[in-house]
């Protein structure tokens, strides 16, 4: 099982360019969760999907970020367009239901200048 | 606001020692309750979870709940240096919500 596959591992960018990160889940896992994780704030979740359909987005911190999952095997979160207060690892995880376990992916360094 | 408490350390502990590690909760409707360990660098990795009220034991780990005072520990037995790490006090709530609530976590040194 090769877990949790986040591209790309770093991302630097330019503030007002648009952003997009990558994840793929464990095969079988049908519940992924985006966080977000800085010193001040920790690990912040930011949105879920159960089956493929957003559940909740209330941690999305602004209308600049949206987060799609068009099959079992593939979600992107985008930021557009990017600010220097969004420079943060981004993690995806997912879950088994029959599980208690969540399992991470390696994350995004995302900076942005 | 779902709240999740914890020291952030340093927590420095003899090798060989017992490390305990505590975390508080705001939300009395949790259900379930996870530790996770973070090296520096790296993403979080599940050691255990519980959600029963009393201690759950895993090798050289022993997570503990009590759902009245709303407090989770871990603690960590022979502490070995391979332990030095960030600990992740996470919990999830009921009714639906599948997301998991973390605290800011507690830095542990284990000395040599």
């Amino acid at each position: 099982d090769a877990g949790v596959i986040q591209s790309p591992r770093h991302e630097v960018t330019e503030m007002g360019q648009e952003v997009t990160l990558r994840c793929k889940p464990i095969s079988g896992h049908n519940s992924l969760f985006w966080y977000r994780q800085t010193m001040m704030r920790g690990l912040e979740l930011l949105i879920y999907f159960n089956n493929n359909v957003p559940i909740d987005d209330s941690g999305m911190p602004e209308d600049r970020f949206s987060a799609k999952m068009p099959n079992a095997s593939f979600s992107t979160l985008k930021i557009q367009p990017s600010e220097p207060r969004d420079s943060a690892v981004y993690f995806c995880a997912s879950r088994n239901p029959g599980n208690y376990g969540y399992t991470f992916g390696s994350g995004t360094r995302l900076t942005v200048v | 606001q779902k709240e999740v408490e914890q020291n952030s350390g340093p927590l420095s502990v003899p090798e060989g020692a017992i490390a305990s590690l505590n975390c508080t909760y705001s939300d009395r409707g949790s259900q379930s309750f996870f530790w996770y360990r973070q090296y520096s660098g790296k993403s979080p990795e599940l050691i255990m979870f519980i959600y029963s009220n009393g201690d759950k034991e895993d090798g050289r780990f022993t997570a503990q709940l009590n759902k009245a005072s709303q407090y989770v520990s871990l603690l960590i037995r022979d502490s070995q240096p391979s332990d030095s790490a960030t600990y992740l006090c996470a919990v999830r709530s009921g009714g639906g919500a599948d997301g998991l609530t973390f605290g800011k976590g507690t830095h542990l040194i284990i000395q040599p």
